[in-house]
């Protein structure tokens, strides 16, 4: 089946840095989305990804939809300690219309 | 804000026992989805609806398992009878087919 390999696992930063974490797939999707999930919460949409080689920002978070249509990146400048939580990519590919494939997640700390 | 409302937040059952969570999607959008999570496996998809229908169940154990949109205010995903492996976070989530979906807060449960 369909999968998402999400990377890093997870990361230990220093306030005020920058973070970047990706998600490559085998398949080619026509969607990518980056959610964000706090303790006990369900995953909050941060930004929706629909074309190849698409650049969005929403406000200090940064994310393309790779040329290839395979992979897709998130990038967090100058991280606050609010940025902590779990970081989740989804994949919607062409063949399954509107199912929505999730990676592993990845663990953001912050250390103030 | 709208949001998608589930219930029970948390629940508590014996093995064998019947469990039915709840789910009011918001109004108007067409596609809802069931995730279960957990630490091991992650964001798994269980089932999905468009309008409705049942597009996809191909993630849930048919035997216990059951989802169903008796109207389109409300979903339902049933187990029964409930095992201890069952334990997790279910969530749902709505949205308009092609485009970012809004996840509900959990129901989390607990099979002793």
């Amino acid at each position: 089946g369909q999968q998402l390999n999400q990377s890093p696992q997870s990361m230990f930063i220093q306030e005020g840095e920058d973070v970047s974490m990706n998600c490559t797939s085998s398949s080619i999707f026509n969607t990518w989305l980056w959610y964000k999930q706090d303790p006990g919460e369900g995953p909050v949409l941060l930004i929706a990804l629909y074309k190849a080689g698409e650049l969005t920002s929403n406000g200090r978070l940064t994310a393309q939809f790779g040329i290839t249509r395979k992979d897709s990146f998130l990038n967090i400048s100058a991280s606050i300690p609010s940025d902590v939580g779990i970081y989740f990519c989804a994949g919607r590919s062409s063949g399954n219309t509107g199912k929505l494939i999730f990676g592993q997640g990845t663990t953001l700390q912050v250390k103030p | 804000d709208a949001r998608v409302t589930q219930t029970p937040r948390d629940k508590v059952t014996e093995m064998g026992q019947e469990v039915t969570m709840r789910c009011q999607p918001i109004l108007g959008h067409n596609t809802v989805f069931w995730y279960r999570q957990t630490m091991m496996q992650g964001l798994e998809l269980l089932a999905y609806f468009r309008n409705r229908a049942p597009l996809d169940d191909s993630g849930m154990p048919k035997d216990r398992f059951s989802a169903e949109m008796p109207d389109a205010t409300l979903a339902t995903l049933k187990i029964q009878p409930s095992e201890p492996r069952d334990s997790a976070v279910y969530f749902c989530a709505s949205g308009l087919s092609g485009y970012g979906y809004t996840f509900g807060s959990g129901t989390r449960l607990t099979v002793v």
